[in-house]
């Protein structure tokens, strides 16, 4: 099974709305990663937390970190049509800094 | 500098036929990772190169999957006899050194396998 597992697999919200995800993993982890993608194509970075953190801000992005409960959540708020997308949570499985296993993914789409 | 480039970005073979994928990563990125996204899918790991390093195979779904890297740079995944299960988008992403330094994508080379 993979490392990182998204929930929902898809959300459909009303543009203004906030969108929340959530990822859980299995073993532990020096840092939880959030990837963006559009149309099946290559992804796109968004934050990195390090495993002594337990929120992060980007803009309209906020990532929490629980390592207890080894979650993770992705809240966009205020959404756009144009956040329609698919957002990976990635990993280190093996907490070498070097490797990322993704989740399936949770597809967003962000009605105008 | 420009980000990752990969081609071809469409790629149409027969079912038998071999199929060369490129990826030209980041200039200075000493990692080079390729994956593989089925339709609607999560990425599955193929392979990984770091540095000089002995590739890490273990994703590499079967033996006629292989990849090399030239010249620390340049990689190149080749898919033999290929089959309609090969049929998927390959990514390729490369990083710099760093303990939490980010992966960076290239677009893709949608492969389909007739």
């Amino acid at each position: 099974s993979q490392q990182g597992e998204e929930d929902p697999q898809a959300l459909s919200i009303q543009e203004g709305e906030n969108a929340t995800m959530n990822c859980s993993y299995k073993t532990s982890i020096n840092n939880l990663q959030w990837y963006r993608q559009n149309s099946g194509r290559g992804l796109v970075h968004l934050i990195l937390i390090r495993s002594n953190e337990r929120e992060k801000h980007s803009g309209r992005l906020r990532v929490t970190l629980d390592t207890s409960k080894k979650s993770s959540s992705l809240l966009i708020t205020a959404s756009r049509a144009a956040d329609t997308a698919s957002y990976f949570c990635a990993t280190d499985p093996n907490n070498a800094g070097n490797m990322l296993t993704f989740g399936g993914g949770t597809r967003l789409m962000v009605k105008p | 500098g420009a980000g990752v480039s990969q081609s071809p970005s469409n790629k149409v073979t027969e079912k038998g036929k071999d199929v060369e994928l490129r990826c030209d990563p980041i200039s200075g990125h000493t990692a080079l990772y390729w994956y593989r996204q089925s339709l609607g899918q999560g990425l599955e790991f193929l392979i990984y190169f770091q540095g000089n390093s002995a590739p890490d195979k273990s994703g590499l779904p079967s033996d006629r999957f292989s990849a090399e890297r030239t010249g620390g740079s340049v990689s190149t995944l080749t898919i033999q006899r290929t089959q309609q299960e090969d049929s998927a988008v390959y990514l390729c992403a490369s990083r710099g050194w760093g303990f939490y330094n980010e992966q960076f994508f290239g677009p893709g080379t949608r492969l389909t396998v007739l």
